[in-house]
């Protein structure tokens, strides 16, 4: 079947790095995203990646392993604005018009 | 920038009313689509539209109609809205689906209530 795990919830300390994972199971992955939610707000895009390694923007990254169906966002020197939940979605070429899977997001809650 | 708006912030409504959603994108996407949000969930689709007069049905279309008269502007409707209705809608647009990266733009949503 299709499915996207990602962890509930995570707390940080502002300026520190945190990970947030994404894994999923899909029959034919054509790319992943990485998108930001502030509460009460659009999401808004952050990453792409379609082929494996690290794409960094900043003080985001977002890493790919296909073979394993894994992915996480790196985020570095946590500012308070980060707290929000961050989704992870996955293109699937076998549905219709490749229309995208969408995990629950995971809220992120950052601390002094 | 892409700018997507929808039509209400907030909406409340009863059991049996007819409810219409609208979504206006000003950057000429092909695509435009309408989900629901709800906690614990992921976004699940309702409609999306690759073109004008064009719609195929998501993952949840039951108890919801749309509508794409204009490239512009996508509607949805809920023809006899329920309790279980009740919901964050989120519209967004984007650009081309074959595209390598096709990043979906979204409005700031609208929070459904129904009583």
């Amino acid at each position: 079947g299709q499915n996207i795990d990602q962890p509930t919830e995570m707390t940080a300390t502002e300026g520190a790095i945190v990970q947030i994972n994404c894994t999923y199971q899909t029959s034919g992955f054509n790319g992943l995203f990485w998108y930001q939610q502030h509460a009460g707000e659009a999401p808004t895009f952050l990453s792409y990646n379609v082929l494996d390694g690290l794409e960094e923007k900043g003080r985001f990254s977002s890493f790919l392993s296909r073979s394993k169906g894994y992915s996480y966002l790196l985020l570095k020197e946590l500012q308070m604005k980060d707290s929000a939940s961050y989704l992870c979605a996955v293109r699937d070429q076998e549905r219709s018009n490749y229309q995208l899977i969408w995990g629950a997001g995971t809220k992120l809650i950052i601390k002094p | 920038d892409v700018k997507v708006t929808q039509s209400s912030r907030y909406l409340v409504k009863r059991t049996g009313e007819k409810v219409f959603l609208e979504c206006v994108q000003d950057m000429d996407h092909e695509n435009m689509f309408w989900y629901r949000q709800d906690p614990g969930l992921g976004l699940r689709l309702i409609y999306f539209s690759y073109d004008v007069k064009m719609k195929e049905k998501g993952d949840i279309p039951e108890g919801y109609s749309v509508s794409r008269e204009k490239k512009e502007r996508f509607s949805l409707i809920l023809e006899s809205a329920s309790t279980n209705q009740t919901s964050m809608y989120l519209c967004a647009s984007s650009l081309n689906l074959a595209g390598a990266q096709e990043t979906q733009y979204f409005g700031p949503g609208t929070r459904l209530l129904v009583l």
